[in-house]
């Protein structure tokens, strides 16, 4: 069964600077990867995925993630965060069977 | 608009009512599927449905039943419902690939005293 890391619980970052959230899979096989973001009292919308081709993905809002099979990770970054940046990101692996398995999250917060 | 609708947003009962959450998708998609959201956890699969009479379980399905008799809609049961299922739900719907972007509702907040 596939599972999903997020390392980091909570992020702070300065308006302006860039920022990174890591993501860690564990499956078997070549992995579906995926990054979703929740605002405050929202549901999930996703900003970018990944199955196969360039391993440099990019997704809505000014976002991109980079898949390295050698180190089963799925990062994701954006070069300059705005205010409206701040929610909650989850990263999620999914495999042939359905399923889709999500990580417990980061909460970026963006201070002035 | 292309949208998934779930109702009630909010709910709070007690233990062993039995209660039903709905969930509407008007995408025509195959694939749906529901979620529960929880601090620390994040979001962890419950069942999902692959089309019509066809569901599964995910990874946390004890508790509850669902039901797929149309391809617009998939409620979720809690028949006997315990505190232990106060959670945040998601329901969510896709074409039906795994590969395929999933498109969540806007969330249902159930509290069981």
């Amino acid at each position: 069964a596939q599972s999903v890391t997020q390392p980091d619980i909570h992020i702070t970052v300065s308006e302006g600077a860039s920022l990174e959230l890591r993501c860690n899979y564990s499956y078997g096989a070549t992995p579906y990867l995926f990054w979703y973001v929740q605002s405050p009292g929202q549901g999930l919308q996703l900003l970018l995925k990944y199955f196969s081709g360039d391993t440099l993905v990019q997704g809505i809002k000014g976002f991109e993630a980079e898949f390295k099979r050698s180190q089963s990770s799925f990062n994701l970054r954006k070069p300059s965060v705005h205010w409206s940046d701040a929610a909650e990101y989850f990263c999620a692996v999914g495999a042939n069977d359905y399923k889709l398995s999500f990580g417990a999250g980061t909460t970026v917060t963006v201070r002035a | 608009e292309a949208q998934v609708t779930q109702n009630p947003r909010y709910l709070i009962t007690v233990t062993g009512k039995k209660l039903t959450v709905t969930c509407s998708q008007n995408m025509n998609h195959e694939y749906m599927s529901w979620y529960r959201q929880d601090p620390g956890l994040g979001l962890r699969q419950i069942y999902y449905s692959m089309n019509v009479e066809v569901t599964d379980k995910g990874d946390v399905p004890e508790g509850y039943k669902v039901s797929r008799k149309e391809k617009r809609n998939f409620p979720l049961i809690l028949e006997s419902p315990s505190p232990n299922q106060t959670s945040l739900y998601f329901c969510a719907s896709s074409l039906g690939r795994t590969t395929d972007t999933q498109y969540f509702g806007p969330g249902t907040r159930l509290t069981v005293l």
